[in-house]
């Protein structure tokens, strides 16, 4: 069963560095056909993507936000940490980690298992 | 701003069919996902790769598509069903997934 959990601080500062984790089970870091990405709401707000890892360490990023952000994945630790620098009020919100699944012979691109997100307030 | 656009509101009375799209020119490349959205919950998958149903979603969801218009219809909407309904999909260039604004669903 795929679970994924995020973790990290409610409350962060304006300006400063918000570290968030995701830790996963149920899957490989490693497995080619598997990757996490993080997607972010604000309050009442549409759903936002933020970045993705895939297994051979590849990267992807908001076009929006690529300057801010830094994903990362230690696969002894099954987590995979995002960071996004310079915060601002405007990044208030809930942050999800998902589980995202491709399948490029298919053409299927899909985050099929999301976690419970975790609450950011910028303040 | 989204590069999928999906109407912000949509109502429907119980037991009754209702259609919601999303139209973006990546969908011409790609195929959409849809994803429910209820108050205070993480989003759930309900359709992938434009028709696909994970398991334990009910039959009366189903997607299709054409051209750059997808869609997600629900036969026979129940008031469980009300919920913020997103696509999404890849980007035209391949390279970036992005979110349609989402539709919030009335059940009547």
């Amino acid at each position: 069963q795929v679970t994924l959990k995020e973790s990290g601080p409610v409350l962060v500062k304006p300006t400063e560095t918000l570290t968030l984790t995701c830790t996963v089970s149920g899957f490989s870091l490693t497995n080619g056909r598997e990757s996490v990405s993080w997607i972010r709401q604000p309050p009442g707000k549409a759903l936002e993507w933020l970045a993705h890892i895939f297994a051979n360490d590849g990267k992807s990023y908001s076009a929006s936000l690529k300057s801010r952000l830094t994903i990362s994945k230690d696969t002894s630790k099954s987590q995979v940490v995002l960071t996004m620098t310079n915060m601002d009020p405007v990044d208030t919100g809930t942050y999800y980690c998902a589980h995202y699944v491709v399948d490029a012979i298919l053409g299927h691109y899909y985050m099929d298992v999301w976690g419970k997100g975790t609450s950011v307030t910028v303040s | 701003s989204s590069e999928l656009t999906q109407d912000p509101a949509v109502s429907v009375a119980l037991g009754q069919t209702v259609r919601i799209t999303c139209q973006g020119d990546s969908l011409g490349r790609y195929y959409a996902n849809w994803y429910q959205q209820k108050p205070g919950q993480a989003p759930v998958l309900v359709i992938y790769g434009k028709i696909n149903r994970p398991s334990g979603i009910p039959d009366r969801f189903s997607g299709s598509s054409s051209g750059n218009k997808a869609s997600l219809t629900i036969t026979g909407a129940q008031a469980e069903d009300e919920a913020d309904y997103y696509c999404n999909s890849r980007d035209y260039s391949g390279n970036y997934l992005v979110f349609g604004g989402g539709t919030k669903l009335t059940v009547l």
